[in-house]
C-alpha cells in the first residue's frame, strides 16, 4: 500500500494553462505539506497543512492555491503557469511536531513549456 | 530562525569503505528533531535515520549511524560499508516544534566500484 501518493508523476503543459496535484496520504497523519525542488535540488516548504487548516504558506506567488478537503488529502492547483514553475514538487505528511519524520510522495515533475 | 548547512556538494567513496556526510544546524529552540533522507536518481525521498535533541544516544538503523554532537551543533550521517546502491543525494533536515521541515542543500555521494 502506499503511503504517500501524488498524481501525475509527470505533467507537461504550456506556458499560461491552470493545472492540478493530487496528494493523498493513509498513513492516518495530520500534517501534510508541498515541497518544490528547484533544478539545484533545493527543497523549500510552500504550505503546510494541519487538520485542513492552513498553517504554513511560505513566500508563493498567489497563482498557487492549496486545498485540503479532509486531513488525508491536499491538493495544488496552479494558474497561469509560468516557465519558472518548472520543478518537482513533493507532497508529504506527517505527525505534527519535530519528533517524527515525514513520508513524501513520489513527486511530480511539472514542464512548463 | 531554522537553518541547516550542508557543506559537501559531492563526496565519493569506493565499495565497502565508510563514509561520513557533514550536516550543521542552528537553531534556538531547545527541542528539535534532525533527520536525513536519501534521494536516488530515480527521484523518491527515502527517509532513512531521526535523532531527537534529547537524545542521549547517537541513532542508528542498519548501516547508518548519526553523529550528533549537540554543543557542536552537528548532526553528520555516517554510512559504513558503503554499497553501489548508496549513490544518491542525501539531505539533511531539521524540524523545530511544530515548525516546517527545513532541509539543507544536499550532499551528492557517489560509490565507486
Amino acid at each position: 500500500d502506499t503511503a504517500v501518493s501524488q498524481t501525475p508523476k509527470y505533467l507537461v503543459t504550456q506556458m499560461g494553462n491552470d493545472k492540478s496535484i493530487k496528494c493523498e496520504q493513509n498513513l492516518g497523519h495530520d500534517t501534510m505539506y508541498w515541497y518544490k525542488q528547484d533544478s539545484k535540488k533545493f527543497l523549500k516548504i510552500m504550505f503546510s497543512y494541519n487538520n485542513k487548516e492552513l498553517i504554513i504558506n511560505e513566500t508563493v506567488p498567489n497563482r498557487f492555491s492549496p486545498k485540503s478537503p479532509d486531513k488525508a488529502h491536499l491538493n495544488l492547483h496552479i494558474n497561469s503557469l509560468e516557465l519558472g514553475d518548472s520543478a518537482v514538487y513533493f507532497c508529504a505528511s506527517s505527525h505534527p511536531g519535530g519528533y517524527t519524520e515525514a513520508f513524501f510522495g513520489q513527486g511530480t515533475r511539472l514542464t512548463v513549456v | 530562525a531554522q537553518k541547516i548547512t550542508q557543506t559537501q556538494p559531492g563526496m565519493f567513496v569506493q565499495e565497502k569503505e565508510a563514509v561520513t556526510l557533514d550536516c550543521t544546524y542552528d537553531t534556538s529552540d531547545p527541542s528539535y528533531g534532525l533527520f536525513w533522507y536519501k534521494q536516488p536518481s530515480s527521484g523518491e525521498m527515502i527517509f532513512l535515520i531521526y535523532q531527537g535533541s534529547y537524545d542521549q544516544q547517537n541513532a542508528t538503523e542498519g548501516r547508518y549511524s548519526l553523529n550528533f554532537q549537540k554543543a557542536r551543533k552537528s548532526a553528520n550521517l555516517v554510512i559504513s560499508a558503503s554499497q553501489l546502491g548508496d549513490s544518491a543525494m542525501y539531505f539533511c533536515a531539521m524540524r523545530a516544534g511544530f515548525q516546517k521541515l527545513v532541509f539543507g542543500t544536499g550532499t551528492r555521494l557517489l560509490v565507486s566500484p
